[in-house]
């Protein structure tokens, strides 16, 4: 079946890293994906990780996999207030099609 | 850096009649999306369009609906027959598959009434 699914909310202090979680269920997924979508704004790409690697990082952003248990995710480095945003994590199998979770709210206060 | 435009931002119809949203993906892109977000649910799939085609569709992506790139710029969504179950916020994606990774525009909000 289709299903990603993340935790609703998470508040962190400014300063403090962040880790949004993520698990899915098809095992064939190929890519991963997390995208950031701020109030009123798209959907901006942030990150991605191929299914063969365990772990990328990127500046503040640190993706992991665990391929065997399906879970993704996504460490923020140092959060900062604009850093609050909904967190989509998604995934793609052998088709364009992106799957996406729930999204995780995040909220950072001082 | 080079990003999706949206056209319009807002756009409120009655149920019944047509829509067409509009799209600019980024220039050098060949694969084109609409995915759709009902308020509090998920970002759902809708279809995806390459060389002038439909590559894949989802199930939500029924008769009334039907996309086009009249244009080497555009790229449009079009709902026959409005629904108030079709509002939502209608997302355009672009990419260029290396590696797959869709950039999505900001958004066009629908409200049917």
């Amino acid at each position: 079946g289709e299903d990603v699914e993340q935790s609703l909310f998470l508040s962190v202090r400014e300063g403090d890293s962040s880790v949004i979680n993520c698990t899915y269920t098809d095992s064939s997924s190929t890519y991963l994906y997390w995208y950031k979508q701020e109030p009123g704004a798209g959907l901006q790409l942030l990150t991605y990780i191929f299914s063969n690697m365990d772990m990328k990082q990127d500046q503040r952003l640190t993706v992991l996999l665990n391929k065997k248990d399906k879970h993704l995710s996504l460490r923020i480095a140092d959060t900062q207030t604009g850093d609050s945003a909904i967190y989509f994590c998604a995934e793609s199998r052998d088709t364009d099609k992106l799957i996406f979770g729930t999204g995780t709210r995040l909220q950072v206060f001082p | 850096e080079p990003e999706v435009t949206q056209t319009p931002s807002h756009q409120v119809t009655q149920m019944g009649q047509e829509v067409i949203l509009r799209c600019v993906p980024i220039s050098n892109h060949l694969y084109f999306y609409w995915y759709r977000q009902i308020l509090g649910q998920k970002v759902e799939f809708l279809v995806s369009f390459y060389n002038n085609e439909i590559s894949e569709k989802s199930e939500i992506f029924d008769d009334q609906f039907s996309v086009e790139r009249p244009d080497g710029s555009n790229f449009t969504l079009k709902i026959r027959s409005t629904k108030l179950e079709d509002s939502a916020m209608y997302f355009c994606a672009s990419g260029d598959r290396a590696p797959w990774a869709q950039y999505f525009g900001p958004g066009t909000r629908l409200l049917v009434l």
